[in-house]
């Protein structure tokens, strides 16, 4: 079945930092992929997504591209702030009416 | 527009007892999802629901149940609380069922505790 990996955290860096958090699916044809931000005490927001291969989802300096070729959508940003810090899932939807599947999650902390 | 809300926003029950909990969708939104979000679990899919139909449902018990209404407000019911219930409850709508372009927009939660 279908299915998505993330890097293990906590991460923790500095402000300004430069930010990668991994993502890798299994699925079958052509899903779509998603980041969502949890902030403390709230339901999950969509950050940004890509629904075809090399596709690039930005939103609020983040960044992330639909490698079919690696089955990747690492999230990135240049410089995190301190209100970046959020749990960060990576998800995927695929073309066949299936429910989403979520990754564990990635816990960010931003130092200042 | 108004977003996705949930109530109550927080519960407190003691085990063996039941409980529902409510949803109402963005408007014009036909399709909704329940999770369950626990520390340990993570985010794990509990059943969509679209047009009044359960669609898809996830690995749990039938302790578990839910219903979505002509309005598309869904509800969701627990059935003999046991300690493990305990998380956050969250509901997301979408526009329609499945798709590669759908989005899920997710409510605050309900936060269940079971003492």
């Amino acid at each position: 079945g279908n299915s998505v990996t993330q890097m293990e955290g906590p991460v923790t860096l500095s402000e300004e930092a430069f930010l990668t958090i991994n993502c890798t699916y299994t699925a079958t044809g052509y899903p779509s992929l998603f980041w969502y931000v949890q902030y403390p005490g709230e339901g999950l927001q969509l950050l940004l997504k890509a629904t075809k291969a090399d596709d690039k989802g930005s939103n609020k300096g983040f960044e992330a591209t639909y490698r079919k070729e690696t089955t990747s959508f690492h999230l990135e940003k240049g410089s995190v702030q301190v209100s970046d810090s959020a749990v960060y899932f990576c998800a995927l939807s695929d073309n066949y009416g299936q429910n989403f599947v979520f990754g564990p999650g990635t816990r960010l902390s931003v130092l200042p | 527009k108004a977003g996705v809300t949930q109530t109550p926003r927080y519960l407190i029950k003691t085990r063996g007892q039941q409980v529902t909990l409510s949803c109402s969708p963005i408007s014009g939104h036909r399709s909704v999802s329940w999770y369950q979000q626990t520390p340990g679990q993570g985010l794990q899919f509990l059943f969509e629901y679209f047009s009044e139909t359960q669609r898809n449902k996830g690995n749990f018990p039938g302790r578990f149940s839910g219903r979505q209404f002509s309005n598309s407000r869904s509800e969701m019911n627990v059935s003999t609380l046991e300690l493990g219930d305990s998380a956050l409850y969250l509901c997301a709508s979408s526009p329609s069922v499945g798709g590669s372009t759908d989005t899920q927009y997710f409510g605050p939660g309900t936060r269940l505790t079971v003492l």
